[in-house]
């Protein structure tokens, strides 16, 4: 299995602030990296697939980049409602593995 | 605009089979490749169980394969899971899926006699 390993596992940040999260894949994946993120009682919800393509409807403020085993998701002058847990997850292969997710909270 | 919704019993028996399916509302099961289950525990975060092609063939997680079977009925535009030998480590929160972007909203299974 590949595994996938995210940091940092938390995060406290302010409105307005710039956050990075990394997610690091224990072999290649290409770019076949998607991030979710997820709130609590809700289903994770796609944000960003092959790596870097942002999902419709979701605000440009989230970006995401990367290839191979290192990947990472921007979000710029975060907003009250991206306080959530971001999780990524390869799907290169199968079993497609989730990192363990980084809960952003606020500062 | 596809919608998933799944159902089952929300309390199995340890050794019993958690059954569930999930429903496809408002498109086919042909307007997606993949069709996917995935569980969620407090301790293991998210686990992708399987998928199921609509074409009908399946690939599983190997921790939980000979457990598991997913299934598909075009006829009632769904897809099921069947997991066996059920312990309280699979009591989770169960999600269906399409490859990556619909979900369903969950439902708890909770394995306890």
């Amino acid at each position: 299995d590949i595994q996938m390993t995210q940091s940092p596992s938390s995060l406290s940040a302010s409105v307005g602030d710039r956050v990075t999260i990394t997610c690091r894949a224990s072999q290649s994946i290409s770019n076949f990296l998607n991030w979710y993120q997820q709130k609590p009682g809700k289903a994770p919800k796609l944000l960003i697939y092959t790596a870097s393509s942002l999902q419709s409807g979701v605000p440009s403020r989230f970006s995401g980049s990367g290839s191979g085993t290192h990947f990472t998701l921007t979000i710029t002058s975060l907003q009250p409602e991206d306080f959530a847990t971001y999780y990524c997850q390869q799907s290169y292969n199968t079993p497609r593995t989730f990192g363990q997710g980084t809960k952003l909270e606020i500062k | 605009q596809v919608q998933l919704q799944e159902s089952g019993p929300g309390l199995v028996k340890p050794s019993g089979t958690l059954s569930l399916t999930c429903v496809v509302s408002g498109g086919s099961l042909s307007s997606s490749n993949w069709w996917t289950w995935v569980r969620q525990t407090p301790g293991k975060g998210l686990e992708w169980i399987g998928e199921i092609y609509h074409a009908g063939s399946t690939n599983y997680n190997p921790s939980l394969k000979s457990r598991v079977t997913i299934s598909i009925d075009k006829s009632k535009n769904q897809f099921s899971l069947k997991l066996s030998s059920v312990t309280a480590a699979d009591t989770a929160m169960y999600y269906c899926a399409d490859e990556a972007e619909i979900w369903g909203q969950g439902t708890l299974v909770t394995v306890s006699s």
